[in-house]
């Protein structure tokens, strides 16, 4: 079985600029997950997808992120304009279902530098 | 608001030495409590999970880890530690109903010495 794919791996940025990033959940989960994950903190919750649906946005910085899960699959995580502070592991999650305690499956992340 | 704390922030030990990492949460209801670990240039994965029943659940590797209701505790253990076992550990907890959302402590470096 395929894990959760994300792309780019790694992405270095100025800051105002804008920036995008990747991820393809394991076929059939129909939940998907993106964290932020500060050097030194575990990962915090940005938003999360019930199919192409949000299911909780309230840890999303949204004056300058924005995501998008249009046909239920993948999903793209934007930020713009990218401030220093963004600099952080993007990891994306997904799970079969929305349930309390449904295993998530993590990717690799996108390691986001801003300059 | 829920928070999850984890006192150790790395840890060294030598092989075969025992291991217990802490791990302790707030939450005013009935959680989900995870160990994942991450190793070095890998995912996060998941070590092992406690909904309900036996508070001494095991995890894949011969870890363990023990919930204490009375304490929010939810320690993660192994008897014996090998080199392959140095990693990240993160507790989470998701509550029991609701959104599936992951806290996360701010995890535990472990090293190994050979």
């Amino acid at each position: 079985e395929a894990g959760v794919a994300q792309s780019p791996r790694y992405k270095i940025i100025e800051k105002r600029q804008s920036v995008a990033f990747w991820c393809n959940p394991i076929s059939g989960h129909a939940t998907l997950y993106w964290y932020q994950q500060i050097l030194g903190q575990g990962p915090k919750l940005l938003i999360q997808f019930q199919n192409n649906g949000v299911v909780d946005d309230s840890q999303l910085p949204k004056d300058r992120f924005s995501a998008e899960r249009l046909k239920g699959v993948d999903s793209t995580l934007k930020i713009q304009p990218a401030k220093l502070e963004d600099s952080a592991v993007y990891l994306c999650a997904s799970s079969q279902r929305l349930a309390g305690g449904n295993e998530q499956f993590f990717g690799p992340g996108t390691r986001l530098t801003v300059l | 608001a829920q928070s999850v704390s984890q006192h150790n922030h790395h840890v060294i030990l030598s092989e075969a030495a025992s291991l217990e990492l802490g791990c302790n949460y707030s939450y005013g209801g009935t959680v989900n409590l995870f160990w994942y670990v991450q190793y070095p240039g890998q995912h996060l994965q998941l070590l092992l999970k406690y909904f309900s029943g036996d508070p001494l659940v095991k995890g894949i590797k011969g870890f363990e880890a023990e919930f204490i209701k009375s304490k929010f505790s939810f320690n993660l253990r192994k008897p014996s530690v090998q080199w392959s076992d140095t990693a990240e550990y993160f507790c989470a907890v998701t509550p029991q109903t609701g959104a599936n959302n992951l806290f996360f402590g701010t995890g535990t470096r472990l090293t190994v010495i050979p």
